[in-house]
C-alpha cells in the first residue's frame, strides 16, 4: 500500500525557513510528479510546486522566489523549504502524488504555524 | 494563471437528492487534466474524478463528472450523509496548477 507521510517543524518563527519532508513508502518515485500543496486554516487549496520523475521542478510563481523542492530518491523522500516565512504561510502542508490528470494520493498533512 | 470558479458556494440538500456542482475555467483546459476531490472535515482531499469524467478507484457510481472546454460538472446522485464535505475542482494541464475555491455540500 502506497503511503505518504509528511514530517517537519510545526512551529516556525517569522522570517525563518520552513522545512518539511515527505516520505514515500510502498512505491517507487518514478513516473509521477511529487507535489506540495497547502491549505490555510478555513481556506482552499494552493499548489506550491512539484518535483517530477524527470528530476525537474516547477513552482507557483507566487512563491517561486522563496521555495525549493528537492528529492532524495535513494530515501524515497521529497523536501520543501520555504524561506522568509510570515503569518500568511501558516497552513496545513500536504504532499501529494500526481500524474497529468490528477493528484491521486495525498499524505495526511502537517500543520505549520508561523509565530514568534 | 487559469482561474477556476466553483458554484454554488454552498448546497444544502436532503439524503437521496441529487447535487450538481459547477466548475468554470477562465480559459479552455484539456479534459484529461481536470480533477475533482472531496474533503471531509479534518481530512486530506480524496480523489473522486480524474480526466473530467473517470471515477477514481473505489469511488461509487453515485459520483459522476462531465464537461469540456471551460465548463465542468460534478454530479452526486442519491446523496448520503457521508457526502457532507467540501468539493474542489483542480486543473493540472496549465502551470501553475490551480484549484477552485470549493463548494460545500451540507446534508440536511
Amino acid at each position: 500500500q502506497v503511503q505518504l507521510q509528511e514530517s517537519g517543524s510545526g512551529l516556525v518563527k517569522p522570517s525563518e525557513t520552513l522545512s518539511l519532508a515527505c516520505t514515500v513508502s510502498g512505491a517507487s518515485m518514478n513516473n509521477y510528479f511529487w507535489n506540495w500543496i497547502r491549505q490555510a486554516p478555513g481556506k482552499g487549496l494552493e499548489w506550491i510546486g512539484y518535483f517530477s520523475y524527470s528530476r525537474s521542478t516547477n513552482y507557483n510563481p507566487s512563491l517561486r522566489s522563496r521555495v525549493t523542492i528537492s528529492a532524495d530518491m535513494s530515501k524515497n523522500q521529497i523536501s520543501l523549504r520555504l524561506s522568509s516565512v510570515t503569518a500568511a504561510d501558516t497552513a496545513m502542508y500536504y504532499c501529494a502524488r500526481s500524474s497529468f490528470s490528477a493528484a491521486d494520493l495525498w499524505g495526511h498533512g502537517t500543520l505549520v504555524t508561523v509565530s514568534s | 494563471d487559469i482561474v477556476l470558479t466553483q458554484s454554488p458556494g454552498t448546497l444544502s440538500l436532503s439524503p437521496g437528492e441529487r447535487a450538481t456542482l459547477s466548475c468554470r475555467a477562465s480559459r479552455r483546459i484539456t479534459i484529461r487534466s481536470l480533477a475533482w476531490y472531496q474533503q471531509r472535515s479534518g481530512q486530506p482531499p480524496r480523489l473522486l474524478i480524474e480526466g473530467a469524467s473517470n471515477r477514481a478507484t473505489g469511488i461509487p457510481d453515485r459520483f459522476s463528472g462531465g464537461g469540456s472546454g471551460t465548463d465542468f460538472t460534478l454530479t452526486i446522485s442519491r446523496l448520503e450523509p457521508q457526502d457532507s464535505a467540501v468539493y474542489y475542482c483542480h486543473q493540472l494541464g496549465n502551470l501553475p496548477q490551480t484549484f477552485g475555491q470549493g463548494t460545500t455540500v451540507e446534508i440536511k
